[in-house]
């Protein structure tokens, strides 16, 4: 079964920094690739999506995402983060054909400071 | 537009009760889904239903059942309440399985003594 890992766990920048968070998936083939956010109190809801087409994809809030199919990848990237990123982001992947639901990562907390 | 609602918000229960939760979806929605969330463990699926009348296990099944109602509805029942299921509750739908986006409803925290 596809699984996915996100490699930081908790990450704390200053406003101003720039944004990585790793994820990588199991399987190869074809996949949909998804970032979802999840702010303080707040219910999940979609940053990004990956279809096919170009691998460079853009979100809102100013994220964007890169597929890199020879390394199951499709790390989230943001140039100059907010106070208001603070949240809980997760990456998630399904298989096509077949649709499978979605398989989440364990989610990455972020922390931005003043 | 509600989008995907659930109910409760909040439940505590004691170890052995039964309950279920609650959840519709207006917008037409073929495919809906539960999700259990844990601090370290992400979103990992319990049952899901990709169209009405079908329903299937995820990743995480034991101890819980489900029922597609209707198109609107999915409901997930406890039926002996355990302490490893206290846990954070999501429903989410989407207009067909696995390649559409995925709307979440705004959670159930469930706590069980």
């Amino acid at each position: 079964a596809q699984s996915v890992s996100q490699h930081n766990h908790h990450v704390i920048l200053s406003e101003a920094a720039s944004l990585e968070l790793g994820c990588n998936y199991s399987y190869g083939g074809t996949v949909n690739l998804f970032w979802y956010v999840q702010y303080p109190g707040q219910h999940l809801q979609l940053l990004l999506k990956y279809f096919s087409g170009d691998p460079l994809v853009k979100g809102i809030k100013g994220f964007e995402a890169e597929f890199i199919k020879s390394k199951f990848s499709f790390n989230l990237r943001k140039p100059s983060v907010q106070w208001s990123d603070t949240a809980e982001y997760f990456c998630a992947v399904n298989d096509r054909p077949g649709n499978t639901p979605l398989v989440f990562g364990k989610g990455t907390r972020l922390s931005v400071i003043a | 537009n509600a989008g995907v609602t659930q109910t409760p918000k909040f439940q505590v229960l004691k170890t052995g009760q039964s309950m279920t939760l609650q959840c519709a979806q207006d917008m037409n929605h073929n495919s809906m889904y539960w999700y259990r969330q844990d601090p370290g463990m992400g979103l990992r699926l319990i049952y899901y239903s990709a169209s009405e009348g079908t329903t299937d296990k995820g990743e995480v099944p034991n101890g819980y059942n489900v029922s597609r109602l209707n198109k609107r509805e999915f409901s997930l029942r406890l039926e002996s309440a355990a302490p490893s299921q206290t846990s954070v509750y999501f429903c989410a739908s989407s207009y067909l399985s696995g390649a559409n986006v995925l709307t979440f409803g705004a959670g159930s925290r469930l706590t069980v003594l």
